[in-house]
């Protein structure tokens, strides 16, 4: 089976850069996404196809894939961007997640 | 708009059949450019994907769960269903329907609200 490997938490000043990063065999070559979740609510899709921003997705959110990581850049953080992060990826035709990354704003 | 809406019992007892159906409302579950799909998330645990399928009935199920996952299409509702059996308290979670484009790469994009199942006796 094919692994995604997440940090389990991220901090960040307000303003500041996050990364998040998750690690897979040559997860370069596929495809990754990029959910969050806040407490509560259902995950929404930040970042498809590696780059992609779905409409209504702050510019602030960004996504690279190179090698074997992928990862999510949030410039100028804001205090709402507080939430669980969930990289995922696929295994032939079967969908892999990350086990999230908890980003807090401090 | 896209809308998802999960439905189906709470409470399910061990070694039973978990049931659920999602409702597609603003759009057709017949299009032929997405994939409909089930996520579930245990309590304080990560995302955990179960599945997908085609308008058509194709599907595609994680490897772990398959021999205990079905899926089904009624395009006739504009909904498509799950069911889970012999469930046990490892199955206990909140289960989440989405829809995922079929273009290669492309996430899923629209998420129902979800709905928490609880496996108990």
């Amino acid at each position: 089976s094919y692994d995604l490997t997440q940090p389990p938490s991220v901090s960040v000043s307000p303003g500041q850069t996050a990364s998040i990063t998750c690690s897979g065999d040559k997860l370069g070559n596929r495809y990754a996404c990029w959910y969050q979740q806040k407490p509560g609510q259902s995950p929404v899709l930040v970042i498809y196809q590696d780059t992609k921003r779905p409409s209504g997705i702050p510019e602030r959110f960004s996504g690279s894939n190179s090698g074997n990581t992928a990862t999510l850049t949030i410039s100028g953080t804001q205090a709402m961007d507080e939430a669980d992060y969930y990289c995922q990826a696929w295994d032939s035709s079967t969908v892999v997640f990350g086990g999230g990354t908890k980003l807090t704003v401090l | 708009q896209l809308q998802l809406q999960e439905s189906g019992p709470g409470l399910v007892k061990p070694s039973e059949t978990l049931s659920l159906n999602c409702n597609v409302s603003g759009g057709s579950i017949s299009s032929r450019s997405y994939y409909w799909g089930w996520i579930r998330q245990p309590p304080g645990k990560g995302l955990e994907w179960i599945g997908y399928m085609y308008y058509s009935g194709s599907a595609y199920y994680n490897p772990s769960l398959k021999s205990r996952v079905t899926t089904s299409v009624d395009t006739s509702k504009n909904q498509f269903s799950l069911k889970l059996s012999s469930v046990t308290a490892a199955d206990t979670a909140v289960y989440y329907c989405a829809r995922r484009p079929e273009a290669a790469g492309y996430g899923m994009d629209v998420w129902g609200q979800g709905t928490t199942v609880t496996v108990s006796s």
